[in-house]
């Protein structure tokens, strides 16, 4: 079966560095979006994408944060300088273009990010 | 206001017995997803259900939806310890390319 698949599992950086988060979404879709976990609470969106351009974002994704799809399978997320408050699992998710309805967004396992 | 709180935050059973979970919402929807996530993995999409559905089944799950209530639930039908996890609710507020608000989960534990 399709998945969503992300790398890296784990990545570990210092505060200030820029880290780049990899994501390959399911071939067939249209939809692509970044999500983010910080330890022991909710889920958050972060910003969906789609026909090459930023389609949502939340109050979360400032400026330190840019994605991009830099070829026809991937799809990443950059965090220019990060901070402490970046420590979080970060998930990728696609779903299939159903002309404006809404659709199952299917998740990648992750990258965990620590910044120290 | 939090959009998609489900309860009860924790929830212990015995193997074989079904699971019910709830979860509440503020705004309208389009469609309600249910989730699974094994500690520090991945979301695994479970079930999705529209706005103008009332009740889905997949295998030994069934979620319902009251729109009315701003609601639904999820079963899981004799419990096994692989069911153990967390299940969050998911809503989307429109149409097209949204991103989806999740309640902040039930914690479920199946003893054997």
């Amino acid at each position: 079966e399709p998945e969503v698949t992300q790398t890296p599992s784990h990545q570990v950086t210092q505060m200030g560095q820029e880290v780049i988060l990899r994501c390959v979404p399911i071939s067939n879709h249209l939809y692509f979006y970044w999500y983010r976990q910080i330890l022991g609470q909710k889920v958050e969106f972060l910003v969906s994408f789609y026909n090459n351009e930023i389609s949502e974002k939340s109050e979360i994704f400032d400026d330190q944060f840019s994605v991009e799809r830099p070829d026809g399978s991937n799809f990443t997320l950059k965090i220019r300088s990060t901070k402490l408050e970046d420590s979080a699992m970060y998930f990728c998710a696609s779903s299939e273009d159903l002309r404006g309805l809404s659709d199952t967004q299917y998740f990648g396992p992750g990258t965990r990010l620590t910044v120290l | 206001s939090q959009q998609g709180e489900e309860d009860p935050q924790a929830l212990s059973i015995q193997e074989g017995e079904n699971a019910t979970m709830n979860c509440s919402y503020k705004t309208s929807i389009n469609n309600l997803q249910w989730y699974r996530q094994n500690s520090g993995r991945g979301l695994v999409h479970l079930i999705l259900i529209r706005s103008n559905e009332r009740e889905k089944h997949s295998g030994r799950l069934r979620v319902t939806l009251d729109t009315s209530k701003k609601s639904s639930s999820l079963l899981i039908t004799a419990s096994r310890a692989a069911d153990t996890a967390s299940y969050f609710c998911a809503t989307d507020g429109r149409g097209g390319a949204d991103g989806l608000t999740f309640g902040k989960g039930t914690h479920l534990i199946i003893q054997p």
